[in-house]
């Protein structure tokens, strides 16, 4: 799977987008990007994933740049409770079992600031 | 509602003394998989499980066993713990590859003295 590229951390005011970048200038063309975040010490939490369209859902939106070299999560009014770190995972879509298997890399730590 | 339960959350025990931590899943999810986060490290997978009776090494599987013989329940068995493998445990799930996201559990963390 190609690796991804995340700054390690990030404030945002509450209320606020927060955008958060991630680069995989390696991506292959059946690769996913996944984002999940996790709030302390708990289990990751999905947020969403897409392949080449941005894709939006209740929690966020991802952008994917038309070359698919980058993606940036975008949370719209960002709360105190969003402050946790965020991964960004590519994944392959080919059948096999090593296409199941999620690489977390250091992520993100976003901070939400009153 | 649909959920990864693990037990125990937390467990303190001693060297050498056999565990099971258990994992289960409500969603007939096909896929299970056991996660370790340490500091600086990461998560790291253990062990995962395409289906029932179908297990395989993940990154870092030495000293850990699992079973897999009904499609809800992925038991993590430290047959022989040692201090080294202190940390938070992770169970995961998912219906397939491209079929959304893994369901994660709350975590275990357990510490070996």
């Amino acid at each position: 799977d190609a690796k991804t590229t995340q700054p390690p951390s990030m404030d945002c005011a509450e209320g606020r987008a927060a955008n958060l970048p991630c680069n995989h200038s390696t991506i292959s063309g059946n690769e996913y990007v996944y984002w999940y975040r996790q709030i302390h010490s708990q289990g990751p939490q999905y947020i969403i994933h897409g392949l080449k369209n941005n894709e939006t859902n209740e929690m966020a939106s991802l952008i994917i740049t038309e070359d698919r070299k980058s993606s940036t999560l975008i949370l719209p009014h960002a709360t105190l409770r969003d402050t946790a770190v965020y991964y960004c995972i590519v994944r392959a879509a080919y059948s096999g079992a090593g296409s199941y298997q999620l690489t977390f890399g250091k992520g993100t730590k976003l901070s939400v600031i009153p | 509602e649909a959920q990864v339960t693990q037990n125990p959350r937390y467990l303190i025990t001693v060297t050498g003394k056999k565990l099971t931590v258990t994992c289960s899943q409500n969603m007939n999810h096909e896929y299970m998989s056991w996660y370790r986060q340490d500091p600086g490290l990461g998560l790291r997978q253990i062990y995962y499980s395409m289906n029932v009776e179908v297990t395989d090494k993940g990154d870092v599987p030495e000293g850990y066993k699992v079973s897999r013989k009904e499609k809800r329940n992925f038991p993590l068995i430290l047959e022989s713990p040692s201090p080294n493998q202190t940390s938070l445990y992770f169970c995961a799930t998912s219906q397939g590859r491209t079929r959304g996201g893994y369901t994660f559990g709350s975590g275990t963390r357990l510490t070996v003295v």
